[in-house]
């Protein structure tokens, strides 16, 4: 059973829309939420949360934890072209492991 | 400049064959991993080090073997038993502050 699920598994928007994509988990011994946003290769870090309700922003980009709902969204506002990618959510359990949701991909149409 | 290298970047398997994908961080982290991911797919755990001459099983760690003996090094093994290897994979290190940070993956086939 997944222990970490994002929704939707993808997307197709307009470029200018705003889009909120989810993530939900459960696992024992929670300490951080991450975000990543994978192009071609390597994932790149978009955000690491770890405290209830206080907003991390980069940008148009923006992520918000419920720690009592175990959810986390990522939002991106006035999308581009460039926003195009699949965007990796993954928990952080205790004893150093990491693990990751099937990630959402977003299509951004011009 | 430190960060993680995964070689080769591309790798081809006979049928029955073992082959050994190779990651090294100059990063001092602790914790090392390996993911695989499938088109369309997210990153699936295949094993994970905290610390040196120790491991632990990910999610999907049958057909796979790892070794850590020392800090900087995690090579992955994909034995004949894997019978479905054709998938990028994926290594990174975690220093417990920071996020993880990535290889450039291995991308690897059946011939």
């Amino acid at each position: 059973e997944d222990k970490v699920v994002q929704s939707p598994l993808s997307l197709v928007v307009h470029e200018g829309d705003t889009v909120t994509l989810n993530c939900s988990y459960e696992v024992t011994n929670f300490r951080s939420l991450l975000w990543y946003k994978q192009e071609k290769k390597a994932p790149t870090f978009l955000f690491m949360l770890t405290s209830s309700g206080i907003e991390k922003k980069s940008g148009r980009l923006s992520s918000i934890l419920d720690k009592k709902e175990l959810f986390s969204i990522l939002n991106i506002t006035a999308t581009q072209t460039g926003d195009s990618a699949v965007y990796l959510c993954a928990v952080e359990e205790g004893d150093d492991k990491i693990i990751f949701g099937k990630g959402t991909r977003l299509h951004i149409l011009p | 400049d430190g960060g993680i290298t995964q070689s080769p970047k591309y790798l081809f398997r006979k049928e029955g064959q073992n082959v050994t994908l190779s990651c090294e961080q100059n990063l001092n982290h602790d914790a090392m991993y390996w993911y695989r991911q499938d088109p369309g797919q997210g990153l699936r755990l295949i094993y994970y080090s905290q610390i040196v001459n120790d491991f632990q099983k990910g999610d999907i760690a049958e057909g796979y073997s790892v070794s850590r003996e020392k800090k900087e090094s995690f090579p992955l093994t994909v034995t004949s038993a894997q019978k479905n290897p054709t998938a990028f994979y994926l290594c990174a290190s975690w220093g417990g502050l920071q996020p993880q940070h990535f290889g450039d993956g291995t991308r690897l086939s059946i011939l």
